[in-house]
């Protein structure tokens, strides 16, 4: 079944404690994507990836890393995460750009204490 | 940069109305443009989207929206609504200025009474 999947889907942590969501599509997409939902905003882009080892930064990049080693997976990286990076975060992927129809994945519900 | 902007944050009709979601943006080219639907605890999924050509894009479970360049506008409507169709609804661009970025509006969640 063609899909994206995102680990994990709830998480509850503390202040500083890195952490990282991870995200894998089964396929075969070159474009990657994290948004983050608050109440309101919609979704709003944090970094997006063209190809593998080609990331760029979204509307709201600050506090957040990422990489893409493998066409499959693109991890969302938090190294000292706030309480202000409380959210609902979804990866997304499409076949070349954002141009394209993108498939997200469930969510991950992230709540920084 | 880009911008989009839903106007109504809910919406609320009654079964076998019609529905009718705004949807504005702001692009210095022709952009493109995609309405998303969201179910509750669910990702996004793709109701329809306007690339080029015909300015009515037909979408999904009776969808579709019409693309008024000279309004920066991209409403989607469905003539009757359904319970089913009760959920979050999206607004999205990209292209243009922004180029593969994807900018979405705040949602608008839909209601519908019995």
């Amino acid at each position: 079944e063609a899909q994206v999947t995102q680990n994990p889907r709830y998480l509850i942590t503390v202040t500083g404690k890195k952490l990282t969501v991870t995200c894998s599509q089964n396929m075969n997409h070159e474009y990657m994507s994290w948004y983050r939902q608050d109440p309101g905003l919609g979704l709003r882009q944090i970094y997006y990836s063209m190809n593998v080892e080609v990331t760029d930064k979204g509307d709201v990049p600050e506090g957040y890393k990422v990489s893409r080693k493998e066409k499959r997976n693109f991890p969302l990286i938090l190294e000292s995460p706030s309480p202000n990076q409380t959210s609902l975060y979804f990866c997304a992927s499409s076949k070349n750009g954002g141009y394209n129809e993108q498939f997200f994945g469930p969510g991950t519900r992230l709540t920084v204490l | 940069a880009q911008s989009v902007t839903q106007l109504g944050s809910h919406v609320s009709v009654s079964e076998g109305a019609l529905v009718l979601l705004r949807c504005n943006y702001s692009s210095s080219v022709p952009p493109y443009l995609f309405w998303y639907v969201q179910y509750p605890n669910q990702g996004l999924q793709l109701l329809l989207k306007y690339t080029t050509g015909a300015t009515l894009v037909k979408g999904i479970n009776g969808f579709e929206a019409e693309f008024k360049k000279s309004e920066t506008s991209f409403h989607l409507t469905k003539p009757s609504a359904h319970m089913s169709d009760a959920a979050e609804y999206f607004c999205a661009v990209s292209g243009g200025n922004a180029g593969n970025m994807l900018t979405f509006g705040g949602g608008t969640r839909l209601m519908v009474k019995p």
